[in-house]
C-alpha cells in the first residue's frame, strides 16, 4: 500500500510569492497533520484535519497560512506572501481516526524562500 | 518554553553495543510518547510509543522506558546495527489531542 506523499519535494521561491503545498494521506487515514521543521529544530504542529471537522489550526503562525482538505483527502497547505524564515522542510501526517499516537510522515518539502 | 527537550544533539555507539536515547518532558498532562526516526531526505518512521500508564513497552530490538516522577523517557536498541544510523525525534501528546509535540532530534551514529 501506497504511504503519505507529497509534492513537489523541493521548492524555491522568490520573497513575497505564493506557494502550494499537496498532501495526499494514506488511503483509509481519515487524520491529517501538517508539520514543519526549520534547520536544526524539531517538529512543528501546524494544522489538524479529521474528516469533515472544522481543522485544529491552532499552530498556525500566522495568517498568511492556511490549509484546506477537498473530499476527506488530499491536502493543501497555502503560504502567502512567503517571507525567508517560511524556509523550512514541510511535513504532512495521517492517522486512522483517533489514533494521534501513531501518526505516518510523508518525506516533505523543503521549501526555500530567497 | 520546549515541552519536550532531548538534551543530547548527537550520540557515537559501536555496531552490537546498547544505544540509549534521552528525553524529557516538563507537562505531567502528556498522555502518550512515541519515538520516531528519521533519515535524511525522508519523513520521519513511527518506531514506538507508550502509554502514560505503562512504565515499558518493547519491540524487537527497540524498548522505550518511562519515568514519570522524573518525567524522562529513553529509548534503548540492543544490539545497534549501522542502519540504526538516523535522527531520532521523541514526540508526546497532549491529553488525548490531535497534535504532537516533539523534542529536538538526536543524532545517532553506528560504527561498524
Amino acid at each position: 500500500g501506497a504511504g503519505v506523499s507529497q509534492s513537489p519535494s523541493n521548492k524555491v521561491t522568490e520573497k513575497g510569492k505564493d506557494v502550494e503545498l499537496r498532501c495526499d494521506p494514506i488511503s483509509g487515514h481519515t487524520a491529517l497533520y501538517w508539520y514543519r521543521q526549520s534547520l536544526g529544530q524539531g517538529l512543528e504542529f501546524l494544522i489538524y484535519f479529521q474528516g469533515n471537522s472544522a481543522p485544529d489550526k491552532s499552530g498556525l503562525p500566522s495568517d498568511r497560512f492556511s490549509a484546506e482538505r477537498t473530499g476527506g483527502s488530499v491536502s493543501t497547505l497555502t503560504i502567502q506572501r512567503t517571507q525567508q524564515e517560511d524556509s523550512a522542510v514541510y511535513l504532512c501526517a495521517s492517522s486512522l481516526f483517533g489514533q494521534t499516537y501513531e501518526q505516518y510522515f510523508g518525506p516533505g518539502t523543503r521549501l526555500t524562500v530567497t | 518554553d520546549q515541552q519536550v527537550k532531548q538534551n543530547s544533539p548527537s550520540l557515537s555507539v559501536q555496531e552490537g553495543r546498547i544505544s540509549i536515547l534521552n528525553c524529557d518532558y516538563t507537562n505531567s498532562m502528556f498522555d502518550y510518547f512515541l519515538w520516531y526516526k528519521k533519515y535524511p531526505a525522508e519523513g520521519p518512521t513511527f518506531l514506538i510509543s507508550i502509554s502514560s500508564i505503562k512504565d515499558k513497552n518493547e519491540d524487537g530490538r527497540f524498548t522505550v522506558f518511562l519515568n514519570k516522577s522524573a518525567k524522562h523517557l529513553s529509548l534503548h536498541i540492543v544490539p545497534s546495527q549501522p542502519g540504526d544510523s538516523a535522527v531520532y525525534f521523541c514526540a508526546a501528546r497532549y491529553n488525548a489531542g490531535n497534535m504532537l509535540t516533539f523534542g529536538g532530534g538526536t543524532r545517532l551514529m553506528v560504527k561498524p
